[in-house]
């Protein structure tokens, strides 16, 4: 079965700052690549996501990169806030119905 | 429109308990996924369902189960509880059931089993 791998497991950057979060899969047939954001106390959110017919895509100060090749994907936060800091999760998904294989989370704590 | 909905949102039970969980999708939603979240196994797929009907299921014994009603609203049940059973289970829906629907998770359930 797909299994997926993130990186760093935590991360901390001063509020400013750029973050990238990295993530690698093992199976070629994943075409979906979510990423969410996990507050304490609450569900995952859904941030931002990409397919495999796109290698990059952008929504405001986030943005997500897939290379196909290298099975990995990437997670770029521009411009971190203090409300930024939660735990980041990617995963990946195939054509089986929407089951999600996830990587194992990634705290990012943005200093003020 | 409203989130997805889990209730109970906490709830304790003793070892070789059952317990039912709730979970409803957001409104025309009709596929719905259970997720487990422990701190030692991170995400992990329980079992998805659409129109009343399991289509997918993860790596868990038989004692996890689920099913879907004909209004999508889905419900999870773990017979015969084990402290390794205490976990946060989340429920996501999806408008549909194809490979990269997008999916909305609940804010979960706390089950602690003593």
């Amino acid at each position: 079965g797909e299994n997926v791998e993130q990186h760093p497991s935590t991360l901390s950057v001063q509020e400013g700052d750029s973050a990238v979060i990295k993530c690698t899969y093992s199976d070629s047939a994943s075409n979906y690549f979510p990423w969410y954001k996990q507050e304490l106390g609450k569900g995952p959110q859904l941030i931002i996501d990409i397919r495999s017919n796109v290698g990059e895509k952008k929504d405001q100060r986030i943005a997500v990169t897939l290379n196909k090749t290298a099975k990995h994907f990437s997670l770029h936060i521009t411009e971190t806030q203090p409300e930024d800091s939660a735990v980041y999760f990617c995963a990946a998904s195939g054509n089986a119905g929407n089951m999600l294989t996830f990587g194992g989370g990634t705290r990012l704590m943005v200093k003020p | 429109k409203a989130g997805v909905t889990q209730t109970p949102r906490y709830l304790i039970k003793t070892r070789g308990q059952q317990v039912t969980l709730s979970c409803s999708p957001i409104s025309g939603h009709r596929s719905v996924s259970w997720y487990q979240q422990t701190p030692g196994q991170g995400l992990q797929f329980l079992f998805e369902y659409f129109s009343e009907t399991q289509r997918n299921k993860g790596n868990f014994p038989g004692r996890f189960s689920g099913r879907q009603f004909s209004n999508s609203r889905s419900e999870m049940n773990v017979s015969t509880l084990e402290l390794g059973d205490s976990a946060l289970y989340l429920c996501a829906s999806s408008l549909v059931l194809t490979g990269g629907a997008e999916q909305y998770f609940g804010p979960g359930t706390r089950l602690t089993v003593t």
